[in-house]
């Protein structure tokens, strides 16, 4: 079986750009859920999606933002970058249903912000 | 809303050497799951723990569950260097089954 895929691993864009990144789960699994690891401030949630909506978030601005596709594939948004935008993004995806999942993590995204 | 503490936040020790870190909550925890972040890598899943009380082992790795579920401990015997990494705790929380992350225990080996 076919683990995460994250697209693309590696992204240079300057201050005001806005990116998108892409999250393939394992086949089967309905949850994706998204992360930024910046080093010493361990996974800071962003948000999950199940079923194509939204059902957990975390403490981020508006400017991130997020979708999931009826195929369990998702896209991260960031509009107008900031510096500290800098870090590893990460998606994990699991089964989503009622019982608690382990999560199987993509490599990342490694997004640096000039 | 639900956090878990851990600690400690860093330790280096002697190959050889054991090797703790504990994962405490103020309530009840339903559940809790630990990972290993390898330097340059992502999040693996070790375990989860669910019962009261619960001890597993994976070779030199033990997990526990407190009695009251409100800690956890992962303890390694004897580490060597492919133990090196941060290690995580997570806890699903509330009705919409909310992952909440430890900050993570980075654990350096010297050889």
């Amino acid at each position: 079986k076919a683990g995460v895929t994250q697209t693309p691993r590696y992204l240079i864009k300057t201050r005001g750009q806005q990116v998108t990144l892409s999250c393939s789960p394992i086949s089967g699994h309905r949850s994706v859920s998204w992360y930024q690891q910046t080093p010493g401030q361990g996974l800071q949630f962003l948000f999950e999606y199940f079923s194509e909506t939204q059902r957990n978030k975390g403490n981020f601005p508006g400017r991130f933002s997020g979708r999931q596709f009826s195929n369990s594939r998702s896209e991260m948004n960031v509009s107008t970058l900031e510096l500290g935008d800098s870090a590893l993004y990460l998606c994990a995806s699991s089964l989503g249903g009622i019982h608690f999942n382990e999560q199987f993590f993509g490599p990342g995204t490694r997004l640096t912000v000039l | 809303g639900q956090q878990v503490m851990q600690i400690p936040q860093y330790q280096h020790v002697q190959e050889g050497e054991d090797f703790t870190t504990y994962c405490n909550s103020s309530t009840t925890l339903s559940n809790i799951q630990w990972y290993k972040q390898r330097p340059g890598g992502h999040p693996v899943f070790l375990i989860q723990l669910v019962k009261s009380g619960e001890v597993k082992k994976q070779k030199r790795l033990t997990f526990q569950f407190g009695e009251a579920k409100k800690n956890s401990s992962l303890h390694i015997t004897a580490t060597q260097t492919t133990d090196v990494g941060t290690y995580f705790c997570a806890v699903y929380a509330g009705n919409n089954r909310k992952l909440i992350w430890g900050l993570g225990t980075s654990l350096g080996v010297n050889p």
